[in-house]
């Protein structure tokens, strides 16, 4: 089985500190996604990515970036921490453009005070 | 744009009833559809999908789900509901070729004795 490891289960953070998720898949999967997970939203796109040079916004980008400089791993960055972005954080892997179904990590739940 | 409605925010089911989780979907062409579980401070896991073919989908956990093109809906079902389906499940959709994949708002099921 695929195995997508998210680096922390928990993080607390300042505000205005740069926070680093991290997140490493162990087979080979081409594209990997980040998306946050908050109460009555479910789970919105952040960043996107089907390449190693490539990345592409989701649908909520603002406030965060990306880096994938290696296949398996895809790293998620946080600017400027701000109490907004206190949430659930998943990464997600799929194989190839056809898609058969993701691959989640167990999430990080960040709190930013 | 694709989306996801899942009207059913919480749902109790005695253990041992049959359940039925409601999925509907607005795209424009024929859906790439799927169904998540996620256990309480869990990631998510891909409990079925349907790209073409056979309308009605066998998943993992006894689970199936029915795709109804003429009323855009994707509904999870499962005759008889044990202690452990007590979860948050999910419904998403995709648009095949380069998957960006929309999730549902989630329904929380709890299952009573």
């Amino acid at each position: 089985d695929v195995k997508v490891t998210q680096s922390s289960r928990y993080l607390v953070k300042r505000t205005g500190e740069k926070v680093f998720l991290e997140c490493v898949q162990d087979m080979d999967h081409e594209n990997m996604f980040w998306y946050r997970q908050d109460p009555g939203l479910g789970l919105r796109l952040i960043y996107f990515s089907y390449d190693v040079k490539m990345k592409e916004k989701g649908d909520i980008p603002e406030g965060y970036s990306v880096s994938r400089e290696k296949k398996e791993r895809f790293s998620l960055i946080l600017e400027s921490a701000s109490t907004n972005q206190t949430s659930m954080y998943l990464c997600a892997t799929d194989r190839d453009r056809e898609s058969y179904g993701y691959t989640f990590g167990s999430g990080t739940r960040l709190t930013v005070v | 744009a694709q989306s996801v409605t899942q009207p059913d925010i919480h749902i109790t089911v005695s253990e041992g009833a049959s359940l039925e989780l409601r999925c509907n979907y607005s795209y424009g062409a024929t859906p790439y559809l799927f169904w998540y579980v996620q256990s309480p401070g869990q990631g998510l896991q891909l409990l079925l999908k349907y790209f073409s073919g056979d309308t009605l989908v066998q998943g993992i956990k006894g689970f199936e789900a029915e795709f109804k093109r003429s009323q855009s809906s994707f509904n999870l079902r499962k005759p008889s509901v044990h202690w452990s389906d007590a979860a948050e499940y999910f419904c998403a959709v995709g648009s095949g070729g380069y998957q960006k994949v929309t999730f549902g708002t989630g329904t929380k099921l709890q299952v009573i004795p």
